[in-house]
């Protein structure tokens, strides 16, 4: 069984840049979650992918999008990036059954905004 | 959403048992209690998640209270490799989906 990946590890930006990142669900999940975590925080909850469409947001602007594709991948896009945008951002897996939402994350992309 | 209570740092001996606090007052009855740990600069990594019965893994015990307003997280025999900062959320009900990360304990393991 092949748990979360997420492409790139590490991935150095300017201000006003966009940037996507990627992420491969756990075999048989169905669901992605996206989280950003800032230096010394714990994650804050983006949003979530269920069937190819967004599925609850947190407090993040719109500047923050994201897809999920019919093999339940999915990006996290940002558009102009600003310098309080560096952080780790993780991507989360599971399978939705409506009660429980068991999430098992990624090991994460460093991203740096300068 | 539900908030959940954590001291700030604990300590424990290697071998010996580590139990976890996490108040969580505001619980309601469809909200389930769920552990993670984070290693520095890791993904956090689940441990544990129960309703209002006592669970038990290959990883860790979760003891809830009958009133379900604060649970115990217990790892038998800890290692070093434990060392971690330990995160306590509830979540289900209304905020299915998300999970709302607090500050979170920072167990320290020492030999």
């Amino acid at each position: 069984e092949t748990g979360v990946t997420q492409s790139p590890t590490h991935l150095i930006k300017t201000r006003g840049q966009q940037v996507t990142l990627r992420c491969s669900s756990q075999s048989g999940h169905n669901t992605v979650s996206w989280y950003q975590q800032a230096l010394g925080q714990g994650p804050q909850f983006i949003f979530q992918y269920y069937r190819e469409e967004e599925n609850g947001r947190g407090n993040f602007p719109p500047r923050f999008s994201g897809l999920q594709f019919p093999n339940y991948s999915s990006e996290l896009n940002v558009n102009a990036l600003e310098l309080d945008d560096s952080a780790l951002y993780l991507c989360a897996s599971s399978l939705s059954d409506r009660r429980t939402d068991t999430q098992y994350f990624g090991p994460g992309t460093r991203l740096t905004v300068l | 959403d539900a908030k959940t209570t954590q001291p700030t740092s604990m300590d424990c001996a290697e071998g010996r048992a580590a139990n976890l606090p996490c108040n969580h007052s505001t619980i309601s009855g469809n909200e389930y209690v769920y552990w993670y740990r984070q290693i520095h600069s890791q993904g956090p990594q689940y441990i544990i998640h129960g309703l209002k019965n006592n669970e038990t893994n290959e990883m860790a015990s979760l003891i809830i209270t009958e009133d379900r307003k604060s649970s115990t997280l217990i790892l038998p025999h800890a290692t070093l490799r434990d060392t971690a900062v330990y995160y306590c959320i509830v979540a289900g009900g209304t905020s299915y989906g998300k999970l709302t990360f607090g500050q979170g304990t920072i167990l320290t393991v020492h030999p």
